[in-house]
């Protein structure tokens, strides 16, 4: 079984400043990662996936994640957040297309 | 494209009482999600629907949970009766195959249906 620990359940930070959102997960199996971001009463969005290739992998909004497999690890980082990038993050692990385990949550709250 | 519909956003019932969501995925996607989450989790997978026939099932609580999918396009999720415990919001999402051209790691996700049980 695989499971995901992210490791802040909240990150304030100012606009403009960097921000790493920082995520662990445990498998027996290769696996697939992503990240996802969920705003105020809505569904989640994609923000970036790494299948394989590249360890570091770009995703929408600015946001990118690097793939440590000797850490186990999957953060999240953007160089310079906006208030627009205020909502909860979500990591995800799978091993298979389909079945996703995810964490419990980041939420990043971007003040001015 | 229109994106994963789901109705009702939102219901509140008594604890043993039935309900029902719906849900109708992006057109000519062929896999369907239900998620349950609860407040300060994430979600978490119930069940997942390829056409029209479940591929996991495994953390639906079947004694009290049904869903279907009988023509392969829209869904409907069942609690029947429902418990304190029940009180999440219920997630649909769907994809596409890779036989279709589709990415079948992308999942879109509808606005959710906030259930309240007291």
């Amino acid at each position: 079984a695989q499971s995901v620990t992210q490791l802040d359940s909240q990150v304030p930070v100012f606009e403009e400043a960097p921000v790493e959102l920082r995520c662990n997960y445990s498998s027996s199996v290769s696996v697939y990662l992503f990240w996802y971001v969920q705003y105020p009463n809505q569904g989640l969005q994609l923000l970036l996936k790494y299948l394989s290739g590249s360890t570091l992998v770009k995703g929408i909004n600015g946001f990118e994640a690097e793939f440590n497999k000797s850490q186990t690890s999957f953060h999240l980082r953007k160089p310079s957040v906006h208030i627009s990038d205020t909502a909860e993050y979500f990591c995800a692990v799978s091993v298979y297309a389909g079945k996703s385990t995810f964490g419990d949550g980041t939420t990043l709250t971007v003040k001015p | 494209e229109a994106g994963v519909a789901q109705s009702p956003r939102y219901k509140i019932i008594e604890k043993r009482q039935s309900v029902a969501f719906w849900c109708n995925p992006i057109s000519g996607h062929a896999t369907l999600y239900w998620y349950q989450q609860i407040l300060g989790q994430g979600p978490k997978l119930l069940i997942q629907f390829q056409n029209n026939g479940v591929v996991d099932d495994s953390q639906l609580p079947k004694d009290r949970f049904s869903a279907e999918r009988l023509k392969g396009v829209d869904s409907t999720l069942k609690i029947q009766p429902a418990k304190l415990e029940d009180s999440a919001v219920y997630l649909c999402a769907s994809s596409s195959l890779s036989s279709s051209g589709g990415d079948p790691y992308e999942q879109y996700f509808g606005p959710g249906t906030r259930l309240t049980v007291t």
